[in-house]
C-alpha cells in the first residue's frame, strides 16, 4: 500500500494568514491526489483533485500543487470557516488511503 | 440534486457481521467513471478508506480489511451494499459511503453521505 504522510500535524494560525499543509506519498502518485476538508461531526468536503483542480463551489483561496511525491494544500488568507481537520488522499492504486490530516486552529 | 444516506444497525455485537446499506439519488451507477466508495473514521481519528465498487461491477478493498469486506450494488435501486464480517470493538467508527468519479484525473469524491455510527460492544 502507498503511505502518505502530512506534515504539521496540526498547525495554529490567524484570520488572514495564508497557510501551507504537505503531504508525501511513499513512492510516485503522478498527480492523482484528493484534497480533504473535515468540520467536526460533518462528512469530509472535497476541496481539490488531481492535484490542482479545485473542486466547484470551492474559495478560490485554495489552492492545490505538486506531483509525483510531494504536494501542497495552500490557503491564501485564512477565514474563520476554515478552521478544520485537512486530509489528503491517493487515488494511484487501491486501496486509496488518507493522510493522517492536519489539524488548523485559531492562534 | 445527489443525496447518499447510510443506514444500518448502531449497535452489533463482537463477531457479528455488518452490513451497510448506502443509499443514494441524483446520480445512477449504471453511467460511466461512475463509483461509490465506503470510507470509515473511529472516534477522533484519521479517515479510513475500505472499499469501492464501480458503474461495471469492479471491486476494490482495503488491503487489511479485504477478507472481511463484501461490496455490491443494486442499480435498479440505486443502492450499495457492505458488508463486514467478523465485527470487533476497534471496528467502532463512523461509516460514509461517496460517491466517486472516476477519469483522467483519478478517483474523486464528490458527495458524502451524513455518516452512520456503528458501536461494536457485547
Amino acid at each position: 500500500d502507498i503511505q502518505m504522510t502530512q506534515s504539521p500535524s496540526s498547525l495554529s494560525a490567524s484570520v488572514g494568514d495564508r497557510v501551507t499543509i504537505t503531504c508525501r506519498a511513499s513512492q510516485t502518485i503522478a498527480n492523482y491526489l484528493n484534497w480533504f476538508q473535515q468540520k467536526p461531526g460533518k462528512a469530509p468536503k472535497l476541496l481539490v483533485f488531481g492535484a490542482s483542480s479545485l473542486q466547484s463551489g470551492v474559495p478560490s483561496r485554495f489552492s492545490g500543487s505538486g506531483s509525483g511525491t510531494d504536494f501542497t494544500l495552500s490557503i491564501s488568507s485564512l477565514q474563520p470557516e476554515d478552521f478544520a481537520t485537512y486530509y489528503c488522499q491517493e487515488t494511484y492504486r487501491t486501496p486509496h488511503t488518507f493522510g493522517q490530516g492536519t489539524r488548523l486552529e485559531i492562534k | 440534486q445527489v443525496t447518499l444516506r447510510e443506514s444500518g444497525p448502531a449497535l452489533v455485537k463482537p463477531t457479528q457481521t455488518l452490513t451497510l446499506t448506502c443509499s443514494f439519488s441524483g446520480f445512477s451507477l449504471s453511467t460511466t467513471e461512475m463509483c461509490v466508495s465506503w470510507v470509515r473514521q473511529p472516534p477522533g481519528k484519521a479517515l479510513e478508506w475500505l472499499a469501492l465498487i464501480h458503474w461495471d461491477d469492479d471491486k476494490y478493498y482495503s488491503t487489511s480489511l479485504k477478507t472481511r469486506l463484501t461490496i455490491s450494488k443494486d442499480t435498479s435501486k440505486n443502492q450499495v451494499v457492505l458488508t463486514m464480517t467478523n465485527m470487533d470493538p476497534v471496528d467502532t467508527a463512523t461509516y460514509y459511503c461517496a460517491r466517486t468519479h472516476v477519469n483522467s484525473r483519478g478517483y474523486y469524491a464528490d458527495y458524502w453521505g451524513q455518516g452512520t455510527l456503528v458501536t461494536v460492544s457485547s
